[in-house]
């Protein structure tokens, strides 16, 4: 069965930095690309990034260029969103997806991040 | 950024009734467009992509349909379950970008 876990989210101040982690099973991980996909409270979907199955091609959404780090380990089929200077709109649940090729086939429950002071 | 606009905001129906979603965007997508379903405290779930083909386990009743920047979701007759939030993506061009969803509810 295929599962993807997120973990790290929680409180953090604006400014602040939070690394959210992403477990994932039941599939050859080093074969697929994997996105992290975000939702405000009561608001619509919204990109954040991705990353190739070798980490070779990496692209990041506008408004976290610069601020936000994606990366993976394929030797523990997880991937990873460090994120710095936080701010109070980047409040959300941040999920985790399979990209299984022009779509995101599998998502994980998602972790929440609120920063606020 | 490719601009992908959802309508209605919200579609009133009855169980058994037909619902019609429309995703429009900005510039062509050729085929590169999938649709998802979102459940009040649930994660997204993957209906469709590559504008019309199901996921796996999705039913018939579901079907999607357009290529270019005209898109459909259709649920030929809605049950219970199928009264959610539905959010089309594109797949065609960096960034990667978001509808902004049609709440399909019951009348």
């Amino acid at each position: 069965e295929v599962q993807v876990v997120e973990s790290g989210g929680g409180l953090v101040q604006p400014g602040g930095s939070l690394r959210l982690s992403c477990a994932a099973s039941g599939f050859n991980f080093r074969g697929y690309s994997m996105n992290w996909i975000r939702q405000a409270p009561g608001k619509g979907l919204e990109w954040v990034s991705y990353i190739s199955s070798t980490s070779y091609d990496i692209h990041y959404a506008a408004h976290v260029n610069g601020r936000f780090t994606i990366s993976r380990d394929n030797a523990k089929n997880s991937v990873y969103l460090q994120m710095n200077s936080l701010r109070d709109e980047d409040t959300a649940v941040y999920y985790c997806t399979r990209d299984g090729g022009w779509r995101d086939d599998y998502w994980g429950q998602g972790t929440l991040v609120t920063v606020s002071s | 950024e490719i601009v992908l606009t959802q309508s209605p905001a919200t579609l009133s129906l009855s169980p058994g009734e037909r619902a019609t979603l429309s995703c429009r965007a900005s510039e062509s997508i050729a085929s590169r467009l999938a649709w998802y379903q979102q459940k009040p405290g649930q994660a997204p779930r993957l209906l469709i992509f590559d504008a019309s083909e199901r996921a796996t386990g999705i039913p018939a009743r579901i079907s999607g349909s357009g290529s270019g920047t005209d898109f459909t979701l259709t649920i030929s007759s809605l049950e219970p379950e199928d009264f959610a939030v539905y959010y089309c993506q594109q797949r065609s061009d960096w960034p990667l970008t978001f509808g902004g969803g049609t709440k399909v509810e019951i009348q």
